[in-house]
């Protein structure tokens, strides 16, 4: 059964539209992670939260946004996409920022005409 | 800073065992992993190796780490094609949160 669930699994949105990409998990963990993995690249984190508790990258750009309003859900919302967004965009959860184990997504593959 | 590098391709024959590299700049990293990401999947956890071991064996799956020169590498034993994927090695970040720096990935083929 999957545990990370992302949805959708491909998003394509026009330059400019905000998006809002899902992530469920049934885990009951603690924390989660939004990670950016472009094309032939390594994936790079953007942002996690510790329970509610937000914790963003120094160098990830203020257009990408998230809101966890329980465990079990986790959103990232890109306000304006450009043509660079376009990217897989992978959901992760660990039980605490101890635990050595990361749970990833399927992925969102999303695509900015 | 932190970093990992990886070779990008690497093709084997079916039955030969593949060895894939890695290398990493944070030597104060607690550990070391391999995740799996097969197409259209997500990353799956392979193995990890904690920095106090220099070598861990699972099934078909051996991890080697030597720290002074901050190499990892992934040796897999009797590769069947089934094992075709992209393969990311990653560290965990010694910053006192649970973020993994990732490398690029090795695309492995395995061929008749």
């Amino acid at each position: 059964d999957a545990m990370v669930i992302q949805n959708p699994r491909y998003q394509v949105t026009q330059f400019g539209k905000p998006v809002t990409l899902s992530c469920s998990q049934t885990l009951n963990h603690n924390v989660m992670y939004w990670y950016q993995q472009k094309s032939s690249q390594a994936p790079k984190l953007l942002f996690h939260y510790y329970d509610k508790d937000f914790n963003n990258e120094a160098d990830t750009p203020d257009n990408f946004q998230s809101r966890r309003p329980n465990t079990s859900f986790c959103f990232l919302d890109i306000r304006s996409p450009g043509l660079g967004d376009a990217a897989m965009y992978l959901c992760a959860t660990s039980r605490d920022n101890s635990n050595y184990e990361q749970y990833f997504g399927p992925g969102t593959r999303l695509t900015v005409t | 800073g932190e970093d990992v590098e990886q070779s990008l391709f690497l093709s084997v024959r079916e039955g030969d065992s593949s060895v894939i590299n890695c290398t990493y700049t944070d030597s104060s990293s607690t550990y070391l992993y391999w995740y799996k990401q097969e197409p259209g999947a997500g990353l799956q956890l392979l193995t990890y190796i904690f920095s106090n071991m220099d070598m861990k064996q699972d099934q078909r799956l051996t991890v080697l780490l030597n720290k002074k020169d901050k190499h990892l590498s992934l040796r897999i034993a009797d590769t069947q094609t089934g094992d075709s994927a992209i393969y990311f090695c990653a560290e965990r970040f010694s910053g006192g949160y649970n973020k993994l720096i990732f490398g690029a990935g090795t695309r492995l083929a395995v061929h008749p």
